[in-house]
């Protein structure tokens, strides 16, 4: 089963709004967590890194005031797209590090993307 | 150079073929390496990690060069449930942990 949720999996917006996604992970503590943008036929692009309790680290590009990062716990990350205009429309897709040592501390689990449609 | 760059394919293959998939990275840092699968409009999956002994799981098999720097995905007796995009990734944390994504490499699998 999954082990990082990722709410909601699709939402249509109308232009100008904002909205919000949730990722979680289930069984495992995330001191790390990742949100990427992946247009059709192209392959992921990392947007931001999250560690809870501290501001994200945003990629290149990417304007931190239109998308807004929250990473309240060890087990929730949030990316709100504010003022949403059709070109965000997307699939973001989140993921977390697990907090184990050793190579299992850095596996990456996906969530299971939301595709965003702004109309 | 891209930090992790893989042959975008696509690779159209039969049925019952063998494929492989090739990937290097530049940074001699780099900690773990992984294979992810993705399907369409589907999420990326972890298919395997990557050791330097080699690993193997089933009909796939992962092999990591160090030296070369170089990793490399073998799928043997491939099936239609193969077609997918395989995503090569790298984890380094120098100074913060990062995960570098190949652009992934398509695969084809034709009956």
């Amino acid at each position: 089963g999954a082990v990082v949720s990722q709410h909601p999996s699709w939402v249509i917006c109308k232009s100008g709004t904002s909205v919000k996604i949730e990722c979680r992970s289930l069984d495992f503590q995330a001191t790390t967590m990742f949100w990427y943008r992946q247009f059709p036929k192209q392959s992921l692009m990392l947007m931001a890194t999250s560690n809870e309790g501290s501001k994200a680290t945003y990629e290149q590009g990417v304007e931190k005031d239109k998308f807004l990062i929250n990473h309240a716990s060890l087990t929730l990350s949030t990316l709100t797209v504010t003022s949403a205009h059709p070109e965000d429309s997307s699939f973001y897709i989140c993921s977390a590090r697990s907090r184990g040592g050793g190579v299992s501390g850095n596996t990456i689990y996906f969530g299971e993307g939301s595709w965003l449609t702004v109309v | 150079r891209k930090e992790v760059e893989q042959d975008p394919g696509p690779f159209n293959v039969p049925e019952g073929a063998t494929v492989a998939f090739n990937c290097t990275y530049s940074n001699s840092a780099s900690q773990s390496f992984f294979w992810y699968r993705q399907d369409c409009r589907k999420e990326p999956k972890l298919l395997m990690s990557v050791y330097s002994s080699g690993n193997e799981d089933g009909r796939f098999t992962a092999q990591l060069n160090r030296a070369s720097q170089y990793i490399s995905l073998l799928i043997r007796d491939s099936k239609l449930s193969d077609s997918a995009t395989y995503l090569c990734v790298v984890t380094l944390n120098t100074g913060g942990f990062k995960t570098i994504f190949g652009a992934g490499t398509r695969l084809f699998v034709k009956a």
